[in-house]
Formats: structure tokens, sequence, C-alpha cells
């Protein structure tokens, strides 16, 4: 049970550039959410999906685009990188009905925009 | 607008000694309270929340609506319990808000 999967672990991206960072859970969640961590600033949302069919912007989404393409699979692209999106990208998964449940995290991805 | 303070980015305690991580939120409604730990090269985890009021690993966090307060403790910390801790929150929506953040170093 691999729980969040984020491929890849580490990208170097030179300004410009495009990318997608790819994301799949197998606990059957119905919500998944992107992140960024920063130094300093924690964990800020960019995305989040709370049904399979639905996307809605976090804090943090300008640069961003998203695709929910099905339940497990939840993908981050981004279209002209930037120096300012080096950061690392977390995605995470839960249940979202009544309360909300806690979130599962995956790995990371360590991206470095030149 | 929900807000999460850590006020400590940064905290030093000894081995054996009381912990405390503090967390400050701002939010109208009733919050959910979340603290999620990372290890080093580890996942971030769920460390413990607010509604189990369950001791994980010797943390206990109390909700303080008054203060608007989710401070984590453990009364006598251990080698192992250096890690990134992040407060969070959750005001309704299926979202979390994260605080800052706090590196606790515990020193032997």
């Amino acid at each position: 049970n691999a729980g969040v999967t984020q491929t890849p672990k580490f990208q170097v991206l030179k300004t410009g550039q495009s990318m997608t960072l790819q994301c799949a859970q197998d606990m059957n969640h119905n919500s998944m959410y992107w992140y960024r961590q920063d130094p300093g600033m924690g964990l800020r949302l960019i995305y989040y999906s709370a049904s399979e069919g639905t996307t809605d912007k976090g804090e943090v989404p300008n640069g961003y685009n998203v695709s929910r393409l099905n339940k497990r699979e939840f993908s981050l692209r981004l279209e002209s990188a930037a120096p300012s999106q080096t950061s690392v990208y977390f995605c995470a998964s839960g249940i979202s009905q009544g309360a909300l449940q806690p979130q599962h995290f995956g790995d990371g991805t360590r991206l470095s925009i030149l | 607008a929900q807000r999460v303070t850590q006020p400590e980015k940064l905290l030093s305690v000894f081995k054996g000694a009381p912990v405390e991580l503090k967390c400050n939120y701002s939010y109208s409604g009733s919050p959910e309270l979340f603290w999620y730990v990372q290890y080093s090269r580890q996942r971030l985890q769920l460390l413990l929340r607010h509604i189990s009021r369950e001791s994980i690993k010797g943390f206990t966090a109390d909700l303080n609506k008054g203060e608007t307060s989710f401070h984590l403790k453990k009364p006598f910390a251990q080698e192992e319990d250096s890690a990134m801790y992040y407060c969070a929150l959750s005001g309704g929506a299926q979202k979390l808000v994260f605080g800052q953040g706090t590196r606790l170093t515990i020193n032997p």
C-alpha cells in the first residue's frame, strides 16, 4: 500500500519551461491537494480537488494549473516556470465528507527553476 | 479569514526537559485543529487532532478557544522528537491552513 505517490522526486528546469508534476493515491480518497513548502512560509495550498471532477484555487494558485484526471490522480502543471516557483511541492489526499479527516502526504517533489 | 501563527521558527531544548510548541489561530467559527510532524527524510504525517483528545508519542494539545491557541506539549523531550512541526486549521471548508512551522531540536 503506497499511499500517495509523487513523481518526479527532483527536477531542475530553466525559466520558461513547462512541466507536470504527477500525484496518485491508492486509498480511495475523494479529496486531493497540492501544496508548496518554502522556508519560513510553511505549507501553502495551491489547488485542491474536493471530489472527482472539481478543482478549486487555494492560497497561491497563480502560475499553476491542475487536472483531476480520475479519482486516483491529480496533476499540477507549470506552464512557464519562473524562479519564484522554486520550492518543494507536496501532494496530499483525504476524505472530505462531514468533518475534515486527516490528510495523507506524498514524499514531495523538489523543483528548482534556474 | 483563517490564519495560523507559529511564533517560533526554531526551538531547542535539552533531552528530558519539557517542550511547548505554540500555535495561535484566527477563525470566527468552530475550528478543527491538527498538529502535523515531518521527521528528517520522512513524509509529513498527522501527529494529533484536537477532537481526538489523545496523547501521541507523549504529546498532547488542548484547544483554548478563549486564547485561540492549540499549543503542543510534552513533559519530557526525547531526541527522536527532533523534527519540523506544523499546526493546521480547518474552518469548515474541506482544506487546511498551515502555520509557518517550528523546527524542534532536542539536544542530548
